[in-house]
Order: C-alpha cells, then structure tokens, then sequence
C-alpha cells in the first residue's frame, strides 16, 4: 500500500504571500490531519477532516484553512505570509472512524520557507 | 490545557545500553497514547497504547501505560546506533488532534 504522499516538498515564499499544500491519504482513510513542527513549538495540531467535514482545529489564525476532496485528498491554504509560518508541515491520514483507535501515519511533510 | 510532557530531554548511550523514555500527560478525554520515531524526516509509528498494563514490544522496544498514573515509557534495550532518533510521545484526545511531547533525542555512540 502507498504511503502518505505530499507535494510539494519544499517551497520558498515571500511575505504576504500564500501558499498551498496538498496531501494525499493512504488509501481507504478517510481522515487527514495537519500539523506544523517548528524548533520551538514542535508538533502543533492544526486541523483534522473526515469525509470533507473538519472535525476538529487547533490554536492556529483565520490564516490558516484547509479542505477534503472527495477522493480524500485534502490542502492546506496559509494566506498572507509571515516569518513565523516558516515549518515542516506534516499530513497524517488514518480511517478516522468514530469509536475506533485510528493510528495516524504522517507523510514526509513540506518544508516551508518564508523571507 | 492539555499538556504532554517527555523527559529527559536529550540522553546520550553507548552501543548497547538499555534506555528508558518518559512520557506523563494531562489530556481531556484520553483516548490513546502513540509513541513515533522521528529522524531527519517524518515520525515514523511505533506504538499505540489504549489499556493500562498491557505491554506493547516490538522488536527491541517496548511500552507501557499507566493510565491511572497519567504516563508511559518506552524501553529500548541493546541500543544500536540506527536507533539515534527524536522519539515523540503524542496523545490522542475525543478531537481526533494528536498532543505531542517536545521529544526526546537519542543518541547512541559507538
């Protein structure tokens, strides 16, 4: 079975600009997760989607969004640029199903860079 | 706020060294407690752990819940040095949003 699969894998903006980032789930899971891993802060969740519906977001601004495909497949939109966006950005994808322990498998992320 | 915390930060070994990693948290609603291996990538999964007491192995590592005492460990024993990694220890709370730990970095010398 294919990994987690993310594209692309680096990418270098400038400030006040935005960005999109894709990720695509192992198949047959339902639920992708975002999350930005910095020196500082570590992981930090972003948000979760299952089945085109965001579940859950963390403590990120209006900046950040996202969406689900109905293929699974989900992006992440950071709008308006700063410094501090600089990250990996890491997508995990599990079934997702309600009452189930879903282990969350994490693809090779994105490495973003904003001057 | 919930809040999982590693310790120790950092440890250094020597080939063959048995090494133990801690993780205690405060979660709303605990659902499970996964442990990942991350080296100059993305974490890679080792463990899940729902149930108090019930020992997870694999391999050369292993770990365990204490769900009453809020934390886990993770063992490696006969350290190599391929296990030289940042080990994350997340928890799963009824959000379906993992918490994660700062990490602890390991690195095992020749």
């Amino acid at each position: 079975k294919a990994g987690v699969t993310q594209t692309p894998r680096y990418l270098i903006k400038t400030r006040g600009q935005q960005v999109t980032l894709s990720c695509s789930p192992i198949s047959g899971h339902r639920s992708v997760s975002w999350y930005q891993q910095t020196p500082g802060q570590g992981l930090q969740f972003l948000f979760e989607y299952f089945s085109e519906t965001q579940r859950n977001k963390g403590n990120f601004p209006g900046r950040f969004s996202g969406r689900q495909f109905s293929n699974s497949r989900s992006e992440m939109n950071v709008s308006t640029l700063e410094l501090g966006d600089s990250a990996l950005y890491l997508c995990a994808s599990s079934p997702g199903l309600a009452g189930s322990y879903n282990e969350q498998f994490f693809g090779p992320g994105t490495r973003l860079t904003v001057l | 706020e919930d809040k999982v915390v590693q310790s120790p930060l950092s440890l250094v070994v020597h080939e063959g060294d048995t090494v133990t990693l801690n993780c205690s948290y405060e979660v709303t609603n605990f659902r499970s407690l996964l442990w990942y291996k991350q080296e100059k990538k993305a974490p890679t999964f080792l463990f899940m752990l729902t149930s108090s007491g019930i020992e997870k192995k694999s391999g050369r590592l292993s770990s365990i819940l204490d769900k009453k005492e809020l934390f886990s460990i993770l063992n490696i024993t006969a350290t190599q040095t391929g296990d030289s990694a940042v080990y994350l220890c997340a928890v799963e709370n009824s959000g379906y949003a993992l918490n994660f730990g700062k990490g602890t970095s390991l690195l095992v010398t020749p």
